[in-house]
Protein backbone atom coordinates (compact mmCIF):
# COMPACT_ATOMS: atom_id res chain seq x y z
CA UNK A 1 0.00 0.00 0.00
CA UNK A 2 1.46 3.54 -0.43
CA UNK A 3 2.51 5.44 2.21
CA UNK A 4 3.75 9.16 2.69
CA UNK A 5 6.08 10.00 5.48
CA UNK A 6 6.80 13.50 6.44
CA UNK A 7 9.20 13.24 9.47
CA UNK A 8 9.29 17.03 10.40
CA UNK A 9 6.16 17.85 12.58
CA UNK A 10 7.54 21.48 12.56
CA UNK A 11 10.20 23.66 11.04
CA UNK A 12 11.09 27.36 11.46
CA UNK A 13 13.32 29.07 8.58
CA UNK A 14 14.26 32.88 8.69
CA UNK A 15 12.90 34.71 5.95
CA UNK A 16 14.88 35.15 2.42
CA UNK A 17 16.33 32.18 3.24
CA UNK A 18 15.64 28.59 1.79
CA UNK A 19 14.34 25.72 3.47
CA UNK A 20 13.69 22.23 2.74
CA UNK A 21 10.44 20.28 3.47
CA UNK A 22 11.20 15.82 3.93
CA UNK A 23 9.14 13.96 2.02
CA UNK A 24 9.53 9.99 1.67
CA UNK A 25 6.91 7.39 0.30
CA UNK A 26 6.31 3.54 -0.31
CA UNK A 27 4.91 2.22 -3.38
CA UNK A 28 5.61 -0.76 -5.39
CA UNK A 29 4.00 0.73 -8.45
CA UNK A 30 6.53 2.29 -11.50
CA UNK A 31 4.18 4.90 -12.28
CA UNK A 32 3.03 7.58 -9.78
CA UNK A 33 2.52 11.09 -9.14
CA UNK A 34 3.93 13.20 -6.68
CA UNK A 35 1.96 16.59 -4.93
CA UNK A 36 2.58 18.94 -2.75
CA UNK A 37 0.16 21.14 -0.95
CA UNK A 38 -0.33 24.24 1.38
CA UNK A 39 -2.51 25.02 4.14
CA UNK A 40 -2.36 28.30 5.78
CA UNK A 41 -4.44 28.91 9.01
CA UNK A 42 -7.61 30.01 6.93
CA UNK A 43 -7.60 26.03 5.68
CA UNK A 44 -7.87 26.06 2.17
CA UNK A 45 -5.53 23.01 0.77
CA UNK A 46 -3.22 24.82 -2.34
CA UNK A 47 -2.06 23.08 -4.96
CA UNK A 48 1.83 23.70 -5.29
CA UNK A 49 4.22 21.23 -7.65
CA UNK A 50 3.78 18.40 -9.00
CA UNK A 51 6.61 15.48 -9.62
CA UNK A 52 5.30 12.21 -12.26
CA UNK A 53 7.52 9.35 -11.68
CA UNK A 54 8.74 9.78 -15.36
CA UNK A 55 9.79 12.92 -15.20
CA UNK A 56 13.07 13.08 -16.00
CA UNK A 57 13.76 16.29 -15.00
CA UNK A 58 13.03 17.70 -11.22
CA UNK A 59 9.36 19.94 -11.38
CA UNK A 60 9.82 23.43 -10.47
CA UNK A 61 7.28 25.82 -9.42
CA UNK A 62 8.23 29.82 -8.88
CA UNK A 63 10.19 29.73 -5.63
CA UNK A 64 8.88 25.83 -5.44
CA UNK A 65 11.07 23.24 -6.65
CA UNK A 66 11.11 19.63 -6.10
CA UNK A 67 14.15 17.59 -4.97
CA UNK A 68 12.94 13.94 -6.35
CA UNK A 69 15.35 11.45 -5.99
CA UNK A 70 13.39 8.06 -7.25
CA UNK A 71 15.68 5.60 -5.87
CA UNK A 72 15.88 7.25 -2.53
CA UNK A 73 11.82 7.68 -2.70
CA UNK A 74 11.96 10.88 -1.62
CA UNK A 75 10.45 14.14 -2.93
CA UNK A 76 11.61 17.27 -0.80
CA UNK A 77 9.95 20.56 -1.31
CA UNK A 78 12.10 23.05 -1.82
CA UNK A 79 11.10 27.02 -0.95
CA UNK A 80 13.69 29.60 -1.73
CA UNK A 81 13.65 33.24 -0.66
CA UNK A 82 11.59 32.19 2.26
CA UNK A 83 8.44 34.96 2.80
CA UNK A 84 6.25 35.30 5.66
CA UNK A 85 3.14 34.37 3.92
CA UNK A 86 4.91 30.85 2.94
CA UNK A 87 3.96 30.16 7.07
CA UNK A 88 1.71 27.53 7.08
CA UNK A 89 1.16 23.35 6.82
CA UNK A 90 2.83 21.87 4.06
CA UNK A 91 1.63 18.17 2.84
CA UNK A 92 3.58 16.41 0.66
CA UNK A 93 0.54 13.35 -1.03
CA UNK A 94 0.79 10.72 -3.70
CA UNK A 95 -1.81 9.06 -5.88
CA UNK A 96 -3.15 5.81 -4.68
CA UNK A 97 -1.75 3.26 -7.15
CA UNK A 98 -1.11 2.95 -10.72
CA UNK A 99 -3.85 4.79 -12.52
CA UNK A 100 -6.05 5.82 -8.86
CA UNK A 101 -7.77 9.07 -8.62
CA UNK A 102 -7.38 9.11 -5.11
CA UNK A 103 -4.17 10.69 -3.00
CA UNK A 104 -3.08 9.86 0.08
CA UNK A 105 -1.26 12.09 2.03
CA UNK A 106 1.20 12.47 4.89
CA UNK A 107 0.64 14.21 7.99
CA UNK A 108 2.15 17.73 7.42
CA UNK A 109 5.12 20.19 8.30
CA UNK A 110 3.89 23.12 10.35
CA UNK A 111 6.64 25.94 8.96
CA UNK A 112 7.39 29.00 10.38
CA UNK A 113 9.29 31.81 8.73
CA UNK A 114 11.07 33.90 11.26
CA UNK A 115 11.17 38.01 10.54
CA UNK B 1 -8.12 28.81 -12.49
CA UNK B 2 -10.00 25.96 -10.88
CA UNK B 3 -12.66 27.47 -8.52
CA UNK B 4 -14.20 24.84 -5.67
CA UNK B 5 -16.32 26.43 -3.22
CA UNK B 6 -18.12 25.20 0.01
CA UNK B 7 -21.70 26.38 1.42
CA UNK B 8 -20.02 27.34 4.73
CA UNK B 9 -16.77 28.51 6.31
CA UNK B 10 -18.39 27.69 9.47
CA UNK B 11 -21.12 25.99 11.02
CA UNK B 12 -22.50 24.83 14.52
CA UNK B 13 -24.98 21.92 14.89
CA UNK B 14 -26.67 20.03 17.69
CA UNK B 15 -26.08 16.21 18.22
CA UNK B 16 -28.86 14.43 16.11
CA UNK B 17 -30.01 17.32 13.34
CA UNK B 18 -29.24 16.38 10.10
CA UNK B 19 -26.47 18.53 8.18
CA UNK B 20 -26.25 19.08 4.99
CA UNK B 21 -22.68 20.40 3.53
CA UNK B 22 -22.44 21.46 -0.06
CA UNK B 23 -19.24 21.67 -2.45
CA UNK B 24 -19.55 23.76 -5.98
CA UNK B 25 -16.80 23.36 -8.48
CA UNK B 26 -16.81 25.60 -11.88
CA UNK B 27 -14.31 23.12 -14.24
CA UNK B 28 -16.55 20.42 -15.30
CA UNK B 29 -13.95 18.11 -13.34
CA UNK B 30 -15.53 14.46 -13.30
CA UNK B 31 -14.46 13.91 -9.91
CA UNK B 32 -14.74 15.48 -6.69
CA UNK B 33 -14.14 14.09 -3.01
CA UNK B 34 -14.96 15.07 0.69
CA UNK B 35 -12.62 14.48 3.04
CA UNK B 36 -11.88 14.88 6.87
CA UNK B 37 -8.84 16.58 8.87
CA UNK B 38 -8.14 15.80 12.02
CA UNK B 39 -5.13 17.16 13.95
CA UNK B 40 -2.74 13.88 14.05
CA UNK B 41 -5.04 12.06 11.54
CA UNK B 42 -4.11 14.14 8.48
CA UNK B 43 -6.47 14.23 6.14
CA UNK B 44 -9.03 10.99 5.69
CA UNK B 45 -11.37 10.61 2.28
CA UNK B 46 -14.96 10.04 3.09
CA UNK B 47 -16.34 9.38 -0.13
CA UNK B 48 -15.77 10.27 -3.71
CA UNK B 49 -17.36 10.48 -7.26
CA UNK B 50 -16.16 10.20 -10.67
CA UNK B 51 -19.49 10.82 -11.92
CA UNK B 52 -22.91 12.14 -11.53
CA UNK B 53 -25.08 9.53 -9.58
CA UNK B 54 -21.76 7.35 -8.82
CA UNK B 55 -19.94 6.96 -6.01
CA UNK B 56 -17.62 5.16 -3.85
CA UNK B 57 -16.51 4.99 -0.51
CA UNK B 58 -13.17 5.97 1.15
CA UNK B 59 -11.64 5.61 4.47
CA UNK B 60 -14.28 6.50 7.17
CA UNK B 61 -17.80 6.43 5.00
CA UNK B 62 -19.40 5.53 8.28
CA UNK B 63 -21.74 8.09 9.47
CA UNK B 64 -22.08 10.25 6.52
CA UNK B 65 -23.80 10.33 3.01
CA UNK B 66 -23.36 11.96 -0.56
CA UNK B 67 -25.58 12.75 -3.23
CA UNK B 68 -24.46 14.18 -6.67
CA UNK B 69 -27.49 14.69 -8.91
CA UNK B 70 -25.64 17.65 -10.56
CA UNK B 71 -21.92 17.32 -12.21
CA UNK B 72 -20.57 20.66 -10.45
CA UNK B 73 -22.39 19.81 -7.32
CA UNK B 74 -21.03 17.12 -4.20
CA UNK B 75 -23.25 16.89 -1.07
CA UNK B 76 -21.93 15.54 2.29
CA UNK B 77 -24.74 14.36 4.15
CA UNK B 78 -24.49 13.74 8.47
CA UNK B 79 -27.62 11.75 8.75
CA UNK B 80 -27.81 12.32 12.53
CA UNK B 81 -24.77 14.28 13.70
CA UNK B 82 -22.66 13.28 16.50
CA UNK B 83 -20.08 15.07 18.50
CA UNK B 84 -17.35 13.21 16.85
CA UNK B 85 -17.73 14.71 13.48
CA UNK B 86 -16.78 17.97 14.69
CA UNK B 87 -13.97 18.25 12.33
CA UNK B 88 -12.99 20.27 9.36
CA UNK B 89 -14.13 19.28 6.59
CA UNK B 90 -12.43 19.89 2.66
CA UNK B 91 -13.97 19.19 -0.77
CA UNK B 92 -11.71 18.80 -3.70
CA UNK B 93 -12.30 18.40 -7.66
CA UNK B 94 -10.35 16.93 -10.10
CA UNK B 95 -10.65 16.86 -14.19
CA UNK B 96 -10.57 13.02 -14.42
CA UNK B 97 -7.97 12.68 -16.89
CA UNK B 98 -4.72 10.23 -16.09
CA UNK B 99 -2.05 9.63 -18.75
CA UNK B 100 -1.52 5.98 -17.79
CA UNK B 101 2.23 5.59 -19.49
CA UNK B 102 3.10 9.08 -18.31
CA UNK B 103 1.85 8.84 -15.34
CA UNK B 104 -0.06 12.42 -15.19
CA UNK B 105 -1.92 12.21 -12.64
CA UNK B 106 -4.96 13.56 -11.63
CA UNK B 107 -4.64 17.57 -9.47
CA UNK B 108 -6.96 17.88 -7.03
CA UNK B 109 -7.96 21.62 -6.37
CA UNK B 110 -9.40 22.01 -3.26
CA UNK B 111 -12.46 24.50 -1.67
CA UNK B 112 -11.79 26.58 1.50
CA UNK B 113 -12.99 23.93 4.13
CA UNK B 114 -15.72 23.80 6.36
CA UNK B 115 -15.07 24.06 10.00
CA UNK B 116 -17.93 22.02 11.54
CA UNK B 117 -18.68 22.07 15.86
CA UNK B 118 -21.65 19.29 16.69
CA UNK B 119 -22.39 20.47 19.95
Amino acid sequence: AQKITQTQPGMFVQEKEAVTLDCTYDTSDQSYGLFWYKQPSSGEMIFLIYQGSYDEQNATEGRYSLNFQKARKSANLVISASQLGDSAMYFCAMNLGAGSYQLTFGKGTKLSVIP
Amino acid sequence: DVKVTQSSRYLVKRTGEKVFLECVQDMDHENMFWYRQDPGLGLRLIYFSYDVKMKEKGDIPEGYSVSREKKERFSLILESASTNQTSMYLCASSSGLIIYERALTDTQYFGPGTRLTVL
